[in-house]
């Protein structure tokens, strides 16, 4: 199975600062044959299912609001949020579905 | 719009079997890969597997031995059960779907990441 690891555990950002989650995999998600990476991002608040924020590593999901961006390629990727909003407060977990099973980071907590 | 909404109990005895529904609304299940996903608390979380509406089926090879997945396409349903279960088993349990934007064009197939949730079921596993 291909390892997420995500860091840090846990970071609290101040209102309207940027906030930057990082994902690394135990082994490339990126398909050379079509240049995609198999990366996935999710939102979880307390309660609530996870809610996708961005397929394929950077594609944002309609309706996820723009200061929610991806980036990265091959085993490290990065999720960034421009400006902190009260909302964001969540859970942020990273995916991976290059192989089955698919697997899921650890988690990354982020306060105000 | 496409809505899940899953049923079961949320109490399951050691070594009984737990066995959950999800119901789709909104849509045909005949199209996109169904899974389900589950979450032990405060933990993360892990995919269970996956059934087609064709009943074809993938599950996590740690779970394989006690998975069974079935779909009724007629009631627009889809179903879980977990046997032998133990302690280790007690988690928010979802049902998901990977729908139009994990389709892979090059691949011809739907990727398994989630764009729709169910609201998930808690499920104990205790005498």
């Amino acid at each position: 199975d291909i390892v997420m690891t995500q860091s840090p555990d846990s970071l609290a950002v101040s209102l309207g600062e940027r906030a930057t989650i990082n994902c690394k995999s135990s082994q490339s998600v990126l398909y050379s044959s079509n240049d995609k990476n198999y990366l996935a991002w999710y939102q979880q608040k307390p309660g609530r299912p996870p809610k996708v924020l961005i397929y394929w590593a950077s594609d944002r999901e309609s309706g996820v609001p723009d200061r929610f961006s991806g980036s990265g390629s091959g085993t490290d990727f990065t999720l960034t949020i421009s400006s902190l909003q009260a909302e964001d407060v969540a859970v942020y977990y990273c995916q991976q579905y290059y192989s089955t099973p698919p697997t899921f980071g650890q988690g990354t907590k982020v306060e105000i | 719009q496409v809505q899940l909404q899953q049923s079961g109990p949320g109490l399951v005895k050691p070594s009984e079997t737990l066995s959950l529904t999800c119901s789709v609304s909104g849509g045909s299940i005949s199209t996109y890969y169904w899974s389900w996903i589950r979450q032990p608390p405060g933990k993360g979380l892990e995919w269970i597997g996956h059934i087609y509406y064709t009943g074809s089926t993938n599950y996590n090879p740690s779970l394989k031995s006690r998975v069974t997945m079935s779909v009724d396409t007629p009631k627009n349903q889809f179903f879980l059960k977990l046997s032998s279960v133990t302690a280790a088993d007690t988690a928010v349990y979802y049902c998901a779907r990977s729908g139009d934007r994990t389709y892979d064009l090059w691949a011809g197939y739907y990727r398994l990441a989630f764009d729709i949730w169910g609201q998930g079921t808690m499920v104990t596993v205790s005498s």
